[in-house]
């Protein structure tokens, strides 16, 4: 079975500061990892997504993610945050033979001016 | 252009009615899913469709019933609708089935019970 922990619900940031939102999961296959950013009253958009190819990958935003396999992390960083950054993130995994994703409880982003 | 766009937007109605949310996609992806986000945050998947054809199936309640009469539409009825179906659903597309296509999600319908 795959799984993902988001570790805090809630991150508070200054402007200007770095971000980090903290990813762990657990799967028995290779997995597919992606973050998605989703703003007040909207869809969830994708930020970036690991498909094994590199382990650091590079998303928009000026946002970007480390896979680290033997901490089985996948934590998100921004080196200065915008209070355009103020959102809801959740990480997801998939793969496994059963195609579908599995969803953190997310992580709440506030920029303080 | 929306690419995946949910209609409506909002829905509130009282315990005991019947409702229906439509969805549409103009990416030309095969795959369609219905997610539920409850109050919390939590995303749930509810359904997932490829190509029309149903493939996944959470444990839903069987009020609830897709219908995908083309690859680009998927539509979800709900019966006897209560309390605790409130939440915003969420429609969702991707290229295929290979679990490493992204999702592309559209911006949801707030469902209330009263």
């Amino acid at each position: 079975a795959q799984s993902v922990t988001q570790l805090g619900s809630h991150v508070s940031v200054s402007e200007g500061a770095l971000v980090l939102l903290r990813c762990n999961y657990s799967s028995s296959v290779p997995p597919y990892l992606f973050w998605y950013v989703q703003y007040p009253n909207q869809g969830l958009q994708l930020l970036l997504k690991y498909t094994s190819a590199a382990t650091l990958v590079k998303g928009i935003n000026g946002f970007e993610a480390e896979f680290k396999k033997s901490e089985t992390s996948f934590h998100l960083t921004k080196p200065s945050a915008h209070m355009s950054d103020a959102a809801e993130y959740f990480c997801a995994v998939s793969g496994g033979g059963t195609y579908k994703y599995i969803f953190g409880t997310g992580t709440r982003l506030k920029v303080l001016a | 252009d929306t690419a995946v766009s949910q209609t409506p937007k909002y829905l509130v109605t009282q315990m005991g009615n019947d409702k229906s949310i439509k969805c549409e996609q103009n990416l030309g992806h095969d795959t369609m899913y219905w997610y539920k986000q409850d109050s919390k945050k939590f995303l749930k998947i509810m359904f997932s469709y490829n190509n029309k054809e149903l493939i996944i199936n959470e444990t839903v309640p069987n009020r609830f019933s897709p219908k995908s009469p083309d690859k680009a539409h998927l539509n979800l009825h709900i019966n006897s609708l209560e309390l605790g179906d409130s939440a915003v659903y969420f429609c969702a597309s991707s290229q295929g089935e290979s679990p490493n296509s992204p999702l592309h999600f559209g911006n949801g319908t707030r469902l209330t019970v009263t």
